[in-house]
């Protein structure tokens, strides 16, 4: 079965550099939601898009932004890059109002450096 | 926000049975019980969830107390490979601002 497919899986940037992250979600779900995990911390909600609209948003710095493009793949923006912003960044996708669970990509792990 | 609390972590032999407790003392009547797992270097993945009575999928049981204050992740017979964090979560029902709020999991070791 297709799964969430994230790009690329590992990326390297220095200080102050911007970086852009792909997701492409199961064919048919709607809905799109970021997360970023820190070194030893649990994945921290980002933002998340429904029907290529922003449909709610958590802790994600003003630096990043984010956008869910016609064809429903997602893309996360992050500018200005800090040594903090090093952490593994993971898409999930669903169908809205659904209760079925998200179904997780792989990750993009972001080192600054 | 109802809020879930379980152990930091747990250890069990390998083919043993394994129950994962997780109290929710606050949950309301419209709050599915979600399970997620992560596995080292993976991303999180969907177990299992419930809202009022036992779920049984491929994977594991869910098994919820009667008041709803706290369930159970079972885990039937433990392989090295769920080894990982097992996170229990509530959900909102029909809520357009519904998204998982990851808490504080407990780390499985499985014991060869």
């Amino acid at each position: 079965a297709a799964g969430v497919i994230q790009s690329p899986r590992h990326l390297i940037k220095e200080k102050r550099e911007t970086a852009t992250l792909k997701c492409y979600p199961i064919p048919r779900h709607d809905t799109v939601y970021w997360y970023q995990q820190g070194p030893g911390q649990d994945p921290q909600f980002l933002i998340s898009f429904y029907e290529k609209m922003q449909s709610d948003k958590g802790s994600i710095p003003d630096r990043f932004s984010a956008q869910q493009f016609s064809d429903y793949h997602s893309e996360l923006n992050m500018s200005s890059l800090e040594l903090g912003d090093s952490a593994l960044y993971f898409c999930a996708s669903s169908t809205y109002g659904t209760y079925y669970g998200y179904t997780f990509g792989s990750g993009t792990r972001l080192t600054v450096v | 926000d109802a809020k879930t609390t379980q152990p930091n972590s747990m250890e069990s032999n390998e083919e043993e049975p394994v129950h994962l407790p997780c109290n929710h003392s606050t949950i309301s009547g419209t709050d599915y019980i979600h399970w997620y797992r992560q596995l080292p270097s993976q991303g999180p993945e969907y177990v299992i969830h419930g809202l009022t009575s036992n779920v049984n999928n491929r994977m594991a049981s869910l098994a919820i107390a009667e008041d709803r204050k706290s369930s159970t992740l079972i885990l039937h017979r433990a392989t090295l490979r769920d080894a990982a964090v097992y996170y229990c979560i509530l959900r909102l029902q029909m809520n357009r601002d519904d998204k998982i709020i990851f808490g504080k999991g407990t780390r499985l070791h499985i014991l060869p």
